[in-house]
């Protein structure tokens, strides 16, 4: 089975560019999520999805951040303007859904890291 | 809101030895609990986790974790520490009581395994 995909895998940019993020989750996982490591910290959520659907973005810079998950499959994560602090690994994960209140293991891809001078 | 704390940020061991990392949690009811290794250049792998039922879980590569409510804590051992096992491990918590299935991490605690 194929794991959860992301490119690129490194990117170096100047402050105030953009810059775009893609993940391609496992086949039929329903939720995916972005999550925000910075070096020496754990991953923290930026956005969940529900198939297209936003289930928690509280926690993105929606000033700077955007996502979109158009057909409930890949998931792009954009920075404009990007800022130093954005300098981190960018983590794709994906799950099963599963009702009633419970959890699935999340699958991690391998991340993007950024750089941002 | 949940939180994790991870007190050690780097355990050095000798191959061979036992190991234990700490793991203490905050939250209003008995969170879900899970243990993830991050090698260098790699994806989180999830270790463990802890739903309900039995406190001592097993998990993969030999690893173990306990839940220990009285002490918020859900530390992971393994009895025998194998060169393989350097990487960084995170402790990770999440709610049971909305509809987020995001996970709240620690910083983590980075494991170095001598000969």
């Amino acid at each position: 089975e194929a794991g959860v995909a992301q490119s690129p895998r490194y990117k170096i940019i100047e402050k105030r560019q953009s810059v775009a993020f893609w993940c391609n989750p496992i086949s039929g996982h329903a939720t995916l999520y972005w999550y925000q490591q910075i070096l020496g910290q754990g991953p923290k959520l930026l956005i969940q999805f529900q198939n297209n659907g936003v289930v928690d973005d509280s926690q993105l810079p929606k000033d700077r951040f955007s996502a979109e998950r158009l057909k409930g499959v890949d998931s792009t994560l954009k920075i404009q303007p990007a800022k130093l602090e954005d300098s981190a690994v960018y983590l794709c994960a994906s799950s099963f859904f599963l009702s009633g209140g419970q959890y699935n293991e999340q699958f991690f891809g391998p991340g993007t890291r950024l750089t941002v001078l | 809101a949940q939180s994790v704390t991870q007190p050690d940020i780097h355990i050095t061991v000798s191959e061979g030895a036992s190991l234990e990392l700490r793991c203490n949690y905050s939250y209003g009811a008995t969170p879900y609990l899970f243990w993830y290794v991050q090698s260098p250049g790699q994806g989180l792998q999830l270790l463990l986790k802890y739903f309900s039922g039995d406190t001592l879980v097993q998990g993969i590569k030999g690893f173990e974790a306990e839940f220990k409510r009285s002490q918020s804590s859900f530390n992971l051992r393994k009895p025998s520490v194998h060169w393989s096992d350097a990487a960084e491990y995170f402790c990770a918590v999440g709610a049971t009581d909305t509809g987020r299935r995001a996970l709240t991490f620690g910083s983590g605690t980075r494991l170095q395994v001598q000969p």
